[in-house]
């Protein structure tokens, strides 16, 4: 099936701890995101990566770091999990050349106790 | 002023109603317009998009923009419980920004 996948789709884990969430596209776009959806469901963009290069970095904490190692994948790695991290994360992508939508995957529910 | 405004809701209407969902915005760099729809525990999806002033007619869904006045909304006619989630508008110029979402509710 031709989609966005992320993996793990749960992930629960003690603060302190770094955790990687994974992120792939099979549509054949240039350009892939990450957001973070919060408690009260506001999608806010994190990152923007174009043709494996960082292109949007919004204010996110040094601890969140993004790599892309080819243009189907878009990794968010995350140091010293906080409480303030739980959230559902959203990776997406979109093909430049096309109109503004974006694909969004199933979505990574982090928890961090 | 935020960017982009949304009533988060939650919004109750009973089936067969008529739906309007708006937001307003203050960036008139703001070019495309589109109304996502995402159901529980699931990613965003696109429903709508527009790129000018005017309506746009997609089955029981219509999307409306008024640039002048920096509005757009989306109506669900004949809505349906399957209908229920939140939708969530979105503007585009050289980065794309998301409104809060608006949860909606239909009522068998």
């Amino acid at each position: 099936d031709t989609a966005v996948s992320q993996t793990p789709k749960y992930l629960v884990t003690q603060m302190g701890n770094d955790k990687s969430i994974k992120c792939e596209q099979n549509l054949g776009h240039d350009t892939m995101y990450w957001y973070k959806q919060d408690s009260k469901k506001f999608l806010k963009i994190m990152f923007s990566y174009n043709n494996k290069e960082l292109i949007i970095n919004e204010t996110v904490p040094n601890r969140f770091s993004p790599k892309s190692p080819d243009k189907a994948h878009l990794n968010l790695h995350i140091n010293s999990l906080e409480l303030g991290d739980s959230a559902v994360y959203f990776c997406a992508s979109r093909y430049t050349g096309g109109t503004n939508e974006q694909f969004f995957g199933p979505g990574t529910r982090l928890t961090v106790l | 002023q935020k960017e982009v405004e949304q009533d988060p809701g939650p919004l109750s209407v009973p089936e067969g109603a008529i739906v309007s969902l708006n937001c307003t915005y203050s960036n008139s760099a703001f070019q495309y317009f589109m109304w996502y729809r995402q159901y529980s525990r699931k990613g965003p999806e696109l429903l709508m998009y527009t790129y000018s002033s005017g309506n746009k007619e997609d089955g029981r869904f219509t999307a409306q923009v008024d640039k002048s006045s920096k509005y757009i909304s989306l109506f669900i006619r004949d809505s349906q419980p399957s209908d229920s989630a939140t939708y969530l508008c979105a503007l585009a110029h050289d980065k794309i920004i998301f409104g809060k979402g608006t949860r909606l509710h239909i009522l068998p």
